[in-house]
């Protein structure tokens, strides 16, 4: 079975850390790699995408070790707005299940004031 | 495009009652997902099609659910009989087919159901 497996938290963090979180996958063949937010009781939106080289969204930064099979996502400057849940998403691009999206069961961050 | 859109948003019914819940994809999208969402086991792929055609409903809980696409701006699934263990929430969601292209998923608002 294909998983994608992260730290369910909760991560508590004060306004202004930095915090960090990690997801490993399973399926060495996944190609495509995001990450989504989602908060109470909405959809999930895409966050950003994960590069090879790694990339960087203001406050965000992503990246990918293949060789690992990990992804990770640091918050800087943390916000409470910030206040979510984030669900690692792999996206497998070869073989019968081409296109699927596999989530994780996210990692709850709360930033408190 | 109004994005994702899911009805109803929420359905209330009684055990053994068939449920039908309704999604029309974003104009353009080549893949359509259904998912379930509870507390204890996280967001889980259902069914997903590309081009209409169902290509992996292993996630599909038991006989009592089945799914369909009539065609590319419509899809529904269906629970008969519905059970307590059913309460969720159920996302559809679209994407298009892309290697360099921006090909996340677009989520609807959800479906609440639950069923007493």
């Amino acid at each position: 079975r294909k998983e994608v497996e992260q730290d369910p938290g909760p991560f508590n963090v004060p306004e202004g850390a930095t915090v960090a979180f990690n997801c490993t996958y399973s399926n060495s063949a996944s190609q495509s790699f995001f990450w989504y937010r989602q908060d109470c009781r909405k959809e999930p939106k895409l966050l950003m995408s994960v590069y090879s080289s790694g990339n960087e969204d203001g406050r965000f930064t992503a990246q990918l070790n293949r060789a690992s099979q990990y992804i990770s996502l640091l918050i800087r400057d943390s916000k409470l707005s910030d206040s979510a849940t984030y669900l690692c998403v792999v996206k497998e691009e070869h073989g019968g299940s081409q296109g699927n999206l596999i989530f994780g069961k996210g990692t709850k961050l709360s930033v408190k004031p | 495009d109004a994005g994702v859109i899911q009805s109803p948003r929420h359905e209330v019914t009684e055990m053994g009652q068939e449920v039908t819940l309704r999604c029309k994809p974003i104009s353009g999208h080549d893949y359509l997902f259904w998912y379930r969402q509870t507390m204890m086991r996280g967001l889980e792929l259902l069914i997903y099609f590309n081009n209409n055609v169902p290509i992996d409903d292993s996630g599909m809980p038991e006989d009592r659910f089945s799914a369909k696409m009539p065609n590319a701006s419509f899809s529904t699934l269906k629970i008969q009989p519905s059970e307590p263990r059913d309460s969720a929430v159920y996302f559809c969601a679209s994407s298009k087919t892309g290697v360099w292209t921006n090909t996340e998923a677009f989520f609807g608002q959800g479906t609440r159901l639950t069923v007493v």
